[in-house]
């Protein structure tokens, strides 16, 4: 079964540092597609970026960016400039295309003023 | 204004009382799925559904039930709630099934079984 890892389960940066944060996964899937979720306190989930499988190009979105590693199985998310905003609980998840979803524990990102 | 809604968001039941947490979208979207979140594990898939009348088993469906008669409902059920279903849920919903698709998540609904 695929399993998705984060290894950090808690990390703090500066405001307007920037931060990596960690996801790996396991899969014998060729396809599939990789998300980041944030979860602020509100407890909403809010997709950040998502990457497919078969695209070599990293994704970007403004100031998050990922660094998608696919012999590695490794999906990490840069958050560039970081704002007080940005503190959340992220989620790495991935998705298979017969509907396999699976997320990460997660990593509680705090940002210090 | 798009969105996908669940009620109730808060519910303090006991063990062994039927309930159903409603989920409801407005997107006309095809896929729709349910969620439980507990701390250190992360969000774990309970039901999903493709479309109207067809749904699956996700990770952790032992004690839940789910249906859908109608594209932009998608209640989810725990006949008889015992305290390890104490968790915050989730419902989703996707345009389609295609794994390239955004899911859009409701406000979640937070359940705690005495």
């Amino acid at each position: 079964a695929q399993t998705v890892t984060q290894s950090q389960p808690e990390m703090s940066v500066q405001e307007a540092e920037t931060v990596t944060l960690s996801c790996t996964y396991d899969t014998s899937e060729s396809d599939y597609y990789l998300f980041w979720y944030k979860q602020p306190p509100s407890r909403q989930m809010i997709l950040v970026i998502r990457q497919e499988a078969y695209k070599q190009q990293n994704a970007t979105e403004n100031r998050f960016s990922v660094n998608f590693q696919k012999a590695a199985k490794s999906f990490s998310l840069k958050i560039s400039d970081s704002q007080l905003g940005d503190a959340a609980m992220y989620f790495c998840a991935y998705r298979s295309y017969d509907n396999d979803m699976r997320f990460g524990a997660g990593t509680r990102l705090t940002v210090k003023p | 204004e798009a969105q996908v809604t669940q009620n109730p968001r808060y519910l303090i039941t006991v063990t062994g009382k039927k309930l159903t947490v409603t989920c409801s979208q407005n997107m006309n979207h095809e896929y729709m799925s349910w969620y439980r979140q507990d701390p250190g594990l992360g969000l774990r898939q309970i039901y999903y559904s493709m479309n109207v009348e067809v749904t699956d088993k996700g990770d952790v469906p032992e004690g839940y039930k789910v249906s859908r008669k109608e594209k932009r409902n998608f209640p989810l059920i725990l006949e008889s709630p015992s305290p390890n279903q104490t968790s915050l849920y989730f419902c989703a919903s996707s345009l389609s099934g295609r794994a390239r698709n955004e899911q859009f998540f409701g406000p979640g609904t937070r359940l705690t079984v005495l």
